[in-house]
């Protein structure tokens, strides 16, 4: 499968956890952006990077909330101390290049659920 | 700040009849708009897009979206549906003159193709 790849594609954790979620982009594709979904609403933006740069985090909260896309390996996005707000669904998009006009393809979420 | 509305939570349209699914934007420079589907617990799936040209777009699945700058809207439409074009659709700004460097999404259109 040469798509966006997430994993894991559901993840349980107790409220004070960590969650590590992570996304392998399209094959050739060097630009990562991790999006968040509560229920019936659409997408937000939350960082865009680069392998080994963040670019863009202006819609990541401030707290507990990290990522990253090293040289090597897959993009991780990182939420610590868990609270009941962070259930959503993750999702990860990649593109070929930083152009503003070229689609993001995404890949099919991680769902996220805080007991 | 760009924003999307799409003032249809829910369109129910009957197999064979076109359909009009409903978007207009906000932003301060000239946009580039996107048109994505999601079906059930999968990511989201690019259409089309519009960067500019031709104010009319055509996309994958037989949809198409025009683009109308003096009412800054970019419905998507297809000229008769189908059951399986049921799914959840989401329009996107992005501007490329500032801003966010992620899309922004508007809350999505449940479209229901009745049989």
């Amino acid at each position: 499968n040469a798509g966006v790849m997430q994993n894991p594609r559901h993840l349980v954790r107790r409220r004070g956890q960590e969650a590590r979620l992570r996304c392998s982009p399209m094959k050739g594709h060097s630009h990562v952006y991790w999006y968040r979904q509560l229920p019936e609403e659409g997408l937000k933006f939350m960082v865009y990077l680069q392998k080994e740069n963040i670019i863009d985090e202006s819609g990541m909260p401030k707290e507990r909330f990290s990522a990253e896309f090293p040289k090597e390996g897959p993009s991780i996005l990182r939420i610590q101390q868990v609270v009941r707000g962070d259930s959503a669904a993750y999702f990860c998009a990649s593109s070929v290049t930083d152009g503003s006009n070229q689609p993001q393809h995404f890949g099919d979420g991680t769902r996220l659920s805080i007991l | 700040a760009q924003s999307v509305a799409q003032p249809e939570d829910q369109v129910n349209v009957a197999e064979g009849n076109p359909l009009t699914v409903k978007c207009t934007y906000s932003v301060s420079g000239n946009p580039y708009l996107f048109w994505y589907v999601q079906y059930p617990n999968r990511g989201l799936q690019f259409l089309l897009k519009y960067i500019t040209g031709d104010n009319l777009v055509k996309g994958s699945y037989g949809f198409e979206a025009e683009f109308n700058k003096s009412q800054t809207s970019f419905h998507l439409k297809k000229p008769s549906a189908l059951v399986s074009d049921s799914a959840l659709y989401f329009c996107a700004v992005r501007d490329p003159g500032g801003g966010a460097d992620g899309l922004t999404f508007g809350k999505g259109t449940h479209l229901i193709i009745q049989p």
